[in-house]
């Protein structure tokens, strides 16, 4: 079945540990994304990827990096996972880029708990 | 500041109808969208609004007033499938798109 997928499903991290998200699509998207999902609180970008070989910041980009060496991938690298990292991470791909009304398409999403 | 507001939670009986408002307001528009999220799940595709007016697919409609910064999502013949929570999102003139905070709908028997 087409769609997104990302790994690992949850994991528990310790402070300090670099960590990276994995996300992979089918769907020969142009555009990726990342957002952290948080209670009581909207959707929140911290990367995107417009199309293989660019990325840009969104608005939650501190102590995340991401890499687009290709169409598929867009993995989220935590360098030094702290705390307030613990949240519900969700890779989107749309097929247009990031500035187009085109709708976007989720992952299953990976549950962090950094202790 | 750029905001989305949504009532945090709504609860609704089988069969009957619902409907969950949305109000924004953000620095340009460039259309609103609905997403359906169940518990521990990713969120999904409902609609797509750009005009003024109703679009309809199937049991659910929505709504949008550009004039007034406002939209609705409309829920009819409820099903215990349709306990979820429903995201309103709108992309503004960057065309970041702006989430709110989602209304979880609980529906009983």
């Amino acid at each position: 079945i087409a769609g997104i997928t990302q790994a690992p499903t949850s994991q528990i991290l310790a402070a300090g540990r670099r960590m990276t998200l994995r996300c992979t699509q089918d769907m020969r998207h142009n555009a990726m994304y990342w957002y952290r999902q948080d209670l009581g609180l909207g959707l929140r970008l911290i990367h995107y990827s417009n199309t293989a070989g660019t990325t840009g910041k969104g608005e939650v980009p501190d102590g995340y990096s991401v890499s687009r060496a290709n169409t598929d991938d867009f993995p989220l690298t935590l360098a030094s996972a702290v705390p307030s990292q613990t949240s519900v991470y969700f890779c989107a791909s749309s097929d247009k880029g990031a500035d187009s009304t085109d709708t976007q398409y989720f992952g299953p999403g990976t549950r962090l708990t950094v202790l | 500041g750029q905001n989305i507001d949504q009532p945090t939670e709504m609860t609704a009986t089988e069969g009957a109808i619902v409907q969950i408002n949305c109000t924004y307001q953000t620095s340009g528009f460039n259309g609103l969208f609905w997403y359906q999220q169940h518990a521990g799940e990713a969120p999904t595709f409902l609609s797509y609004n750009v005009l003024d007016g109703l679009e309809e697919k199937g049991r659910f409609s929505s709504f949008l007033s550009r004039s007034k910064g406002y939209s609705y999502l409309l829920l009819k013949e409820l099903q215990m499938k349709d306990s979820a929570s429903y995201l309103c999102a709108v992309k503004d003139s960057n065309y970041q798109l702006i989430w709110g905070a989602g209304t979880k709908l609980i529906i009983k028997p």
